[in-house]
């Protein structure tokens, strides 16, 4: 298993401004995913963040909007930039065993709530 | 479109066995996944299946019919823990997950 730290795990933001979201993780990994969930709601996948490369956007999700650093191997971060009301959910970071077979491991989420 | 359908909430009681159905339409298939989740907490993985038939872990089973496009997640002898959200995942073509939207389960003593 992979022990995943996020950061922060809360916050209050005001319309227009941004927040960047740490992951770390105890192991070498070669992806890290983002995801957000929306109260309610299923998870959507935000990007595939690959070390060494630009991340990878889903559909209705830009890099303008959602910046993902990935310095090294255990490390990433996703900006949301600015923030709306609607930007208000929780944002996880995972990271998987494989594409093939594994199961995906989640870290505790970071609660965003946009005033 | 790739699809995933599963009840939005089911209750059960303490000690019984419930049944969380999950069907699926998606653009290949490689396997589907079973996760829970607490209130305000990280998913966590429960189950994973690429061939047909029932798959067993303690208190919870997995089962998959690939032809009806089909899975269900069996917990016996609930306990008031077992209160969570579950979520049903396939992985497609892609080995893309697509996500159900969860099924909140109540366990009522």
């Amino acid at each position: 298993s992979a022990v995943i730290s996020q950061k922060p795990s809360r916050d209050i933001c005001q319309r227009g401004t941004s927040l960047t979201i740490q992951c770390q993780v105890d192991s070498q990994v070669t992806m890290m995913f983002w995801y957000r969930q929306q109260p309610g709601q299923s998870l959507t996948l935000i990007a595939t963040a690959n070390q060494g490369s630009e991340a990878t956007y889903e559909s209705g999700f830009v890099i303008d909007k959602f910046p993902i650093s990935r310095p090294n191997l255990t490390f990433s971060t996703l900006t949301v930039s600015n923030m709306s009301p609607e930007d208000s959910s929780i944002y996880l970071c995972s990271v998987g065993r494989g594409t093939e077979t594994g199961e995906l491991f989640f870290g505790e989420g970071s609660r965003l709530t946009v005033l | 479109g790739q699809n995933i359908d599963q009840p939005t909430e089911m209750t059960a009681t303490e000690g019984a066995i419930v049944q969380i159905n999950c069907t699926y339409q998606t653009s290949g298939f490689n396997g589907l996944f079973w996760y829970q989740q607490h209130a305000g907490e990280a998913p966590t993985f429960l189950s994973y299946n690429v061939l047909d038939g029932l798959e067993e872990k303690g208190r919870f089973s997995s089962f998959l019919s690939r032809s009806k496009g089909y899975s269900y997640l069996l917990l016996k002898e609930l306990q008031m823990k077992d209160s969570a959200s579950y979520l049903c995942a396939v992985s497609d073509s892609n080995y893309q997950l697509i996500w159900g939207a969860g099924t909140k389960l109540i366990i009522k003593p």
